[in-house]
């Protein structure tokens, strides 16, 4: 079982819909868990962190950690082309260190 | 604020030929630093991290090695490059959980 395990996708969403990514990890004991975003041939984007269960919202995004489900999610909410990317799921462990899954490559249909 | 560099952005080396990339950090003191390598349609994997100067933690055993001769510094270095050892590297920092990269070098071994 990988650490940290996301759909590798494509997902293809229409312009203006909201769009859900997923994630599942193996380590109960994992207290931090992040959203990037990597546009194609870039570096990766910190855009959500969350440490503890529920909802956190900022701006269209808004980050889902269910621990007792070990599942974290992402929804982008009135998606845009722009947010056409790979979004990165990652769980530290350990001191420091992050544990990223293989990423979901997100399509915004006009 | 706080700035992360790497160069060179992109380099062309022959197979069995020697690799130094270099990473600094701004705006910050006793980061932890962080390099990853992402090859082509793949996930981000962990090589070194590093607490301090002098202080390096290897990942994953192969001809790459690392090095922090300053607090704001971190190198990557080989003796002889492979083909497999073609992809994208980052560099990341950190003062707590969040990491952050830098723009990455991209590496191509023919």
């Amino acid at each position: 079982q990988k650490e940290v395990e996301q759909n590798s996708g494509p997902l293809s969403v229409p312009e203006g819909a909201i769009a859900s990514l997923n994630c599942t990890y193996s380590d109960r004991v994992s207290q931090s868990f992040f959203w990037y975003r990597q546009y194609s041939g870039k570096s990766p984007e910190l855009i959500m962190s969350i440490y503890s269960n529920g909802d956190k919202e900022d701006g269209r995004f808004t980050a889902q950690l269910n621990k007792a489900s070990q599942y974290v999610s992402l929804l982008i909410r009135d998606s845009q082309p722009s947010d056409s990317a790979t979004y990165l799921c990652a769980v530290i462990q350990g001191a420091q260190k992050l544990v990223f899954g293989q990423g979901t490559r997100l399509t915004i249909n006009p | 604020s706080q700035t992360i560099h790497q160069w060179p952005a992109t380099l062309v080396q022959p197979v069995g030929s020697p690799l130094s990339l270099e990473c600094t950090v701004e705006g910050t003191s006793n980061p932890n630093l962080y390099w990853y390598r992402q090859a082509a349609g793949r996930g981000l994997q962990l090589l070194f991290y590093s607490v301090g100067i002098g202080q390096i933690s290897s990942e994953v055993p192969q001809n790459l090695s690392a090095s922090r001769p300053q607090d704001r510094q971190f190198i990557l270095s080989s003796k002889k490059l492979l083909l497999s050892d073609s992809g994208f590297y980052l560099c990341a920092w950190s003062g707590g959980p969040k990491q952050f990269f830098g723009p990455g070098t991209r590496l191509t071994v023919l």
